[in-house]
Formats: structure tokens, C-alpha cells, sequence
């Protein structure tokens, strides 16, 4: 257990709907990470939080957004769903940023399917 | 631009093989690089990393990997696989002039009993 929660585990919906991931950090990790991983793309890194602030932005669409709480949990919503979309979508948090505060822990994941 | 390469994708060994899968990366300054195993359903684990010094770094389970600068380099290895080495391995690398971190593709690693 890394310490990392994901809710939920599963979550089925239909194309152009709206979902909200929810991610929980280890106890005093700043960062929070939220990655897609689908069969032909691999691990996609899509964007990083810390304390609050967007740090640093990968391969997240436009109909995806996220956003970094005070108390440090983190939302990822995609909306227009398509069927495209349907991945493991991992969370995962730091002690903070640059050097040995870098290691990620990484959440169970949210499998997303749609229809 | 910045990438991150594992060359093989699936490999399949028998028990007691030895094992290196390959990781290349491309970038320039200084580095962190990390393996990561994924047991079938489920997430991510840290089996290694190197922030600095000895470029021999020994991990969980028997593993190790060997930092070789010159040839951009982070290739992991084990000397004796087990059944229960079967998972996907992902190489990552953090440049610490952005903090982007990018994985590698993944290599499925399937041990015959």
C-alpha cells in the first residue's frame, strides 16, 4: 500500500458524459501526478500539482481538466466523453519537487470505461 | 525532444534466466531515473532509483541497474528471474531542469514456470 487512495476503482459511463477521478497524496507528499494508461499509449504522463499550483503539463486533451485542493487532494474531470478515453488513470504524489522530493508513489487507479 | 526508450516489449524468459531489459533516454543535464514494476492488476511500484553516486543501485527483489552517463543508459538486471517476476517494467526518467518526468514504454516480462 503506498499510501496513495483513488476513488472510485471502477466507473462506467456513456460517450459525451462527465466524470470526476478523485485522488488523495500520501500523508505530506505536495505533488500530485495523474497519469492515463491505455493499451496502445502506453503511460502518458497528463499534469502535475503542487501546493495548490499546476507545475507541469503532459499529454492532458482540452476536455480534461484537474485541480489541486487545499488540503492537498486532487480532482481530474474529463468531460465529452469518448470511447477513446477509456483507460486506467493513475494519481500518484511526491514529497515536493526536484531531486530525491521527485519519487512518486503511485494510487491503485481508476478503471474508466466508456460506452 | 525529451524521450525515454525501452527496446525490447515483451520478453519471455524461463525461470532462473538471467534478465537485462534495456532503457535509453535522451536528455541533457543532470538526471533521476527510476524502474517501476506493475504486477498484473495492479499499480506502481518504485523497484530502484539513482539521484546520484555509486551508478550501481541495487533495488527490491534482486534487482539492480547501472547508470552508464556516457551512453544516456539505465538498463535493469537480475541474475536468476522468478515466476513471480512476471509484470510489466517501466523505465522513467526526471530531468531536473523541468522536473518533467517521462516513462518509457513499458516492457512485458512473461517467466515460464
Amino acid at each position: 500500500d503506498s499510501g496513495v487512495t483513488q476513488t472510485p476503482k471502477h466507473l462506467i459511463t456513456a460517450t459525451g458524459q462527465r466524470v470526476t477521478l478523485r485522488c488523495s497524496p500520501r500523508s505530506g507528499d505536495l505533488s500530485v501526478y495523474w497519469y492515463q494508461q491505455s493499451l496502445d499509449q502506453g503511460l502518458q504522463f497528463l499534469i502535475q500539482y503542487y501546493n495548490g499550483e499546476e507545475r507541469a503539463k503532459g499529454n492532458i486533451l482540452e476536455r480534461f481538466s484537474a485541480q489541486q485542493f487545499p488540503d492537498l487532494h486532487s480532482e481530474l474531470n474529463l468531460s465529452s466523453l469518448e470511447l477513446g478515453d477509456s483507460a486506467l488513470y493513475f494519481c500518484a504524489s511526491s514529497p515536493g519537487t526536484g531531486g530525491e522530493y521527485n519519487e512518486q508513489f503511485f494510487g491503485p487507479g481508476t478503471r474508466l470505461t466508456v460506452l | 525532444a525529451q524521450s525515454v526508450s525501452q527496446h525490447n516489449h515483451h520478453v519471455i524468459l524461463s525461470e532462473a534466466a538471467s534478465l537485462e531489459l534495456g532503457c535509453n533516454y535522451s536528455y541533457g543535464g543532470t538526471v533521476n531515473l527510476f524502474w517501476y514494476v506493475q504486477y498484473p492488476g495492479q499499480h506502481l511500484q518504485l523497484l530502484l532509483k539513482y539521484f546520484s553516486g555509486d551508478p550501481l543501485v541495487k533495488g527490491i527483489k534482486g534487482f539492480e541497474a547501472e547508470f552508464i552517463k556516457s551512453k544516456f543508459s539505465f538498463n535493469l538486471r537480475k541474475p536468476s528471474v522468478q515466476w513471480s517476476d512476471t509484470a510489466e517494467y517501466f523505465c522513467a526518467v526526471i530531468s531536473n531542469r523541468d522536473d518533467k518526468i517521462i516513462f518509457g514504454k513499458g516492457t512485458r516480462l512473461h517467466i515460464l514456470p
